[in-house]
């Protein structure tokens, strides 16, 4: 079955250091991996995406991705944590290639608490 | 540009009520989908709109619920009758193109409680 694994529900940093926030998939064929974030009172907001290419991506807020085939992850980080950078972070996979069955299966989200 | 919006914001009905939720997608978006996060659960795909046409709506839990998108623009989302487990967030989004993997835009939620 198509899954998505966020391990942390909840994970705080002090402003200032690195995170890495953890996903894994089960996916049968070759995905699409993104990286949302929601902040209080707001929508989901797109990180960063893959597609192909260099398995190093690099997203909005100063976020990057890698995406490990071999161990079926696709790990967020960032090397200094700013206090705005507090929110709920979500995984998410969908079907690669064309087809038009775009739904987006998602993790259970990770928590960041900031502490100043 | 307008972003995803969503009405209500917030909704509290009785179980057995009829709720409608609202969601205007970008303008232009021919792509519109609903998702619902349930008690801190992982959000889960409900139906894919093109136009005003139901793409896939595999993920719709039961007959309780009705989607519709009339003239391709706005959608809402009907549940009828409300039960307990209805209770949770009610993502909608949009996006431009279903075959170029276009960014699917999220708003803000609907908060639904069932009581």
């Amino acid at each position: 079955a198509q899954s998505v694994t966020q391990p942390d529900i909840h994970i705080t940093v002090s402003e200032g250091a690195s995170l890495e926030l953890r996903c894994n998939y089960s996916y049968g064929a070759t995905p699409y991996l993104f990286w949302y974030v929601q902040s209080p009172g707001q929508g989901l907001q797109l990180l960063l995406k893959y597609f192909s290419g260099d398995t190093l991506v690099q997203g909005i807020k100063g976020f990057e991705a890698e995406f490990k085939r071999s161990q079926s992850s696709f790990n967020l980080r960032k090397p200094s944590v700013h206090w705005s950078d507090a929110a709920e972070y979500f995984c998410a996979v969908g079907p690669g290639g064309s087809g038009g069955y775009n739904k987006l299966i998602f993790g259970a989200g990770t928590r960041l608490a900031v502490h100043p | 540009e307008a972003g995803v919006t969503q009405f209500p914001s917030h909704s509290v009905i009785e179980k057995g009520q009829t709720v409608t939720l609202r969601c205007d997608p970008i303008s232009g978006h021919d792509n519109l989908y609903w998702y619902r996060r349930v008690m801190g659960k992982e959000i889960k795909f409900l139906l894919h709109f093109v136009k005003e046409s139901k793409q896939d709506e595999s993920g719709m839990p039961n007959n309780r619920f009705l989607a519709e998108r009339t003239g391709g623009t706005y959608s809402t989302l009907k549940v009828q009758p409300a039960e307990l487990e209805d209770s949770g967030v009610y993502f909608c989004a949009s996006s431009q193109d279903s075959y170029g993997w276009y960014t699917q835009y999220f708003g803000p939620g609907t908060r639904l409680t069932v009581l």
